[in-house]
């Protein structure tokens, strides 16, 4: 099972919304409605932001949200604030009943 | 509060084995399925692997590249998960977390992480 496709890195100002995007195949991303989104801060463990596609646990900011289309998951953060410099992984559960991540996307804010 | 905490991370030689712990708390272990995942430092997350519940007879499940490299065991009594990890090269260096997702809750948890260094 391949890793999942993602943008090596974004930016964007404070204020902004920006879209990280995340693909598989239908055998992952594509066939199944259990994709998630971590945050990673230097030196912490993963944070889940984003569960089910579009679920947020309890206490997660609003400003982050899911998406998807085929085979293709999105990670839209709007607002962009200075402490959600990290890094983001997908995440999708795939047709061998394993779990695969992305290769990840370091956000950069101006 | 649940808490997972990983432990017995180490310095070891290429081709060695080594074996990780996690105990857990806060939460019914007992049927929770609990998973591994690593990060090398600079790359990114993988998944090994989880291991279910008694009931369904401690099911397996590993990552394609993880296979006989890995294996997952639990006792129930102790609340722990370990992760057998054998043959180790360079390239396993990292590391080591056990997560585990909590229906109830919405939302999984993560240990903070045991370091494994392979070197000579």
């Amino acid at each position: 099972q391949s890793a999942l496709t993602q943008t090596a890195s974004v930016s964007g100002s404070p204020g902004q919304s920006i879209t990280i995007s995340c693909t598989g195949s239908s055998s992952d991303v594509g066939g199944y409605n259990s994709v998630s989104w971590y945050q990673l801060h230097p030196d912490k463990a993963p944070k889940l932001i984003i569960y089910d596609v579009t679920k947020r646990p309890s206490g997660v900011s609003n400003h982050f949200s899911g998406s998807k289309s085929g085979n293709t998951a999105s990670l839209t953060i709007s607002g962009l604030q200075a402490e959600d410099e990290a890094d983001y992984y997908c995440c999708s559960y795939t047709s061998s009943s394993t779990w695969v991540f992305g290769g990840g996307t370091k956000l950069t804010v101006l | 509060e649940v808490q997972l905490v990983e432990s017995g991370g180490d310095l070891v030689q290429p081709g060695g084995s080594l074996k990780l712990s996690c105990s857990a708390s806060g939460f019914t272990f007992t049927v929770s399925t609990m998973h591994w995942v690593r990060q090398a430092s600079g790359k990114g997350l993988e998944w090994i692997g989880q291991i279910g519940i008694k009931t369904n007879n401690y099911p397996t499940i590993y990552g394609a590249s993880m296979k006989g490299k890995f294996t997952i065991s639990r006792d129930d009594s102790r609340n722990t998960v370990y992760l057998h990890m054998n043959s180790l090269k360079t390239d396993d260096t990292a590391r080591y977390y056990c997560k585990v997702w909590l229906g109830e809750l919405a939302s999984d948890y993560w240990g903070q992480g045991a370091l494994v260094t392979v070197s000579s």
